[in-house]
């Protein structure tokens, strides 16, 4: 009954490989995200669908594209990683018209780049 | 554009001891205010939240008011458990429905 999954929960690769994230909710939200939490904890935001449609873009470099195949899905695709992903990556859904627009986040993804 | 400011810590505490965690935003129109918790080595979750001016979060014995006047969205809690420890972030969501955080608190309470 998990509300927001993420797999996988480690990731480890090295430096140029190509490697995905899948994120699925079954909380029957229309809109999708993924942020990203940096070694210092700080979060931000880097892309929100909405009902299969890309919102929100916050000039993440072109490695990184979304992918929602439905609006249960959201997957991110990073091309030729590099050091500095290295990071935990979190999905989370919403209804907007919800209570003021309440995220509910998955369990994240801890990227390591070597 | 929007942001928001916390008390950046580390805060440490006995247990027992009173919280405050300062809050203050910067946003144009009526956003949405909440705090989220992160406990070691697991993803956010949702503590509280207030969608309007003058309304009060609450959950687990945690609690924060919505204050327009003063911007603020202080997270308080009377008497905290070693449980609590965990980073706790405050976040705002306006218009774009993005979520903006703050730098996100650590907390450590000591038995």
């Amino acid at each position: 009954d998990t509300a927001v999954s993420q797999t996988p929960k480690y990731l480890v690769t090295q430096m140029g490989n190509d490697k995905s994230i899948k994120c699925e909710q079954n909380l029957g939200h229309d809109t999708m995200y993924w942020y990203k939490q940096d070694s210092k904890k700080f979060l931000k935001i880097m892309f929100s669908y909405n009902n299969k449609e890309l919102i929100i873009n916050e000039t993440v470099p072109n490695r990184f594209s979304p992918k929602s195949p439905d609006k249960a899905h959201l997957n991110l695709h990073i091309n030729s990683l590099e050091l500095g992903d290295s990071a935990v990556y979190f999905c989370a859904s919403s209804h907007p018209r919800d209570h003021g627009n309440t995220q509910y986040f998955g369990p994240g993804t801890r990227l390591t780049v070597l | 554009g929007n942001s928001v400011t916390q008390m950046e810590g580390p805060v440490t505490l006995s247990e027992e001891a009173f919280l405050t965690i300062n809050c203050t935003y910067t946003a144009t129109g009526y956003p949405s205010l909440f705090w989220y918790v992160q406990y070691p080595g697991e993803g956010l979750q949702l503590l509280l939240k207030a969608t309007k001016a003058d309304d009060k979060g609450s959950n687990k014995g945690f609690e924060a008011t919505y204050r327009k006047e003063t911007t603020s969205f202080h997270l308080e809690k009377g008497s905290v458990q070693v449980s609590d420890s965990a980073v706790y972030f405050c976040a705002l969501s306006g218009g774009s429905e993005k979520l903006v955080f703050g730098k996100g608190t650590k907390l450590t309470v000591n038995p």
